[in-house]
């Protein structure tokens, strides 16, 4: 089974910066299938970002996603209020799917 | 518009029997994979298993397997989760997400449905 691993585990960091965050893999994963979703308080999660680098209807160019092989990043250019969130990377093969231990961006 | 609508909040006892739903519309149901995620208290997100309704073809995590049985039923459009016997570290929310064709990623989320075991 791959093992994502997020980090950092949390970000400080007020509107206007610039967030990045990394996933790394166990082993080699297909873009294809690398994944980001956002979860806010007593929400669901929300699909970000899709095959590394695509992003999901209606989500803001603000946010983008990159990588290759064992190293992903997503990168919000300039944090907004409501991106204070929890994000998790998530990948698809061998008919398993993965998450990552989160990242919480929060307030600094 | 794509909808996935999950049962109500459960509080049940340590070695009850429970099954919860996750009814889709707005889309070709037999089309896509169901999945279930797992979030306990506080926790992240852990991937459970899934289902094709199409055929019922089930795969489940190996952390989940034999704990948990999944199913559907394409006629009413609805994905199950069930438990035959509860136990007080099943207390988590649980979401069912479809998988988009769009690299196999979970696009569209039910709202959650709570389970409380305790006795």
């Amino acid at each position: 089974e791959i093992v994502l691993t997020q980090s950092p585990g949390t970000l400080s960091l007020s509107p206007g910066e610039r967030a990045t965050l990394s996933c790394r893999a166990s082993q080699s994963v297909s873009s294809s299938y690398l994944a980001w979703y956002q979860q806010k308080p007593g929400q669901a999660p929300r699909l970000l970002i899709y095959g590394a680098s695509s992003r999901a209807t209606g989500i803001p160019d603000r946010f983008s996603g990159s990588g290759s092989g064992t190293d992903f990043t997503l990168t919000i250019s300039r944090l907004e209020p409501e991106d204070f969130a929890v994000y998790y990377c998530q990948q698809y093969g061998s008919s398993s799917w993965t998450f990552g231990q989160g990242t919480k961006v929060e307030i600094k | 518009e794509v909808q996935l609508v999950q049962s109500g909040a459960e509080v049940k006892k340590p070695g009850e029997s429970l099954k919860i739903s996750c009814k889709g519309s707005g889309y070709s149901f037999t089309s896509y994979w169901i999945g279930w995620v797992r979030q306990m208290p506080g926790k992240g997100l852990e991937w459970m298993g899934i289902i094709y309704p199409g055929d019922s073809d089930t795969r489940y995590s190996p952390s989940f397997q034999g704990q948990v049985t999944i199913s559907a039923d394409k006629s009413i459009s609805t994905a199950y989760l069930q438990w035959s016997s509860l136990k007080a570290s099943d207390t988590a929310m649980y979401y069912c997400a479809r998988v988009g064709y769009s690299g196999l990623s979970f696009d569209y989320w039910g709202q959650g449905t709570l389970v409380t075991v305790s006795s």
